[in-house]
């Protein structure tokens, strides 16, 4: 079946600091994949997405690429604010199927 | 983010209690989709109803009863929960083609807190 791993957490960065989550993901075919966003007390936003390898999503200065030959789709940005203090949730839908299976969350802690 | 609605957003129910969770998207969706969010656990798909048909049921007990109306309208009833049900229950809705082929992503509710004393 699918899987998806990401690091665990919880990561604590300064202010302006450079951000990797790392995701790899197991999944037959070519899947979609997803980075979802959950900021206290409010529910899971879309982040971005890839829908096809060598892809690039990009949102509010967060990027990943969907590398087909290492399974992965990682999660950057180059300069973190407070407000990137959340839980990152990496996901796929495998070829054929609109079901999400997600990782088990990262959270993000961003100090001044 | 108005797309997908819940209510109620807190509920704190007895063990012997019924009630239920209300879930609506504006978004023009066909698949709705209930999640259970619990502290350090993955998070848990429930139900999957893709133009009003359950497609999906995973192993979900049966004191969690799901209904779906519609196309935008989708509850979570509830009846003799045990206090392991507390939770963050999320609704979120998708597009899907007809016959479910088509990898479109989901848009969240911003969940209901359930506490079961």
């Amino acid at each position: 079946g699918n899987s998806v791993t990401q690091m665990e957490g919880p990561v604590t960065l300064s202010e302006e600091a450079f951000l990797t989550i790392n995701c790899t993901y197991t999944a037959t075919g070519y899947p979609s994949l997803f980075w979802y966003v959950q900021y206290p007390g409010e529910g899971l936003q879309l982040l971005l997405k890839a829908t096809k390898a060598d892809d690039k999503g990009s949102n509010k200065g967060f990027e990943a690429t969907y590398r087909k030959e290492t399974t992965s789709f990682h999660l950057e940005k180059g300069s973190v604010q407070v407000s990137d203090s959340a839980v990152y949730f990496c996901a796929l839908t495998g070829a054929g199927s609109y079901q999400l299976t997600f990782g088990k969350g990262t959270k993000l802690s961003v100090i001044p | 983010e108005t797309g997908v609605t819940q209510t109620p957003r807190h509920l704190v129910m007895g063990m012997t209690n019924k009630k239920s969770l209300k879930c609506e998207q504006h978004l023009g969706h066909n698949a709705m989709y209930w999640y259970k969010q619990s502290a350090k656990k993955p998070l848990e798909l429930m139900f999957v109803y893709n133009f009003k048909e359950q497609t999906e049921n995973n192993s979900v007990p049966s004191r969690f009863s799901p209904e779906c109306p519609n196309s935008s309208h989708l509850f979570l009833h509830l009846h003799t929960l045990q206090p392991e049900d507390s939770a963050l229950y999320l609704c979120a809705s998708s597009r899907t083609s007809g016959t479910g082929t088509a990898s479109y992503e989901q848009y969240f509710g911003p969940g209901t807190r359930l506490t079961v004393t």
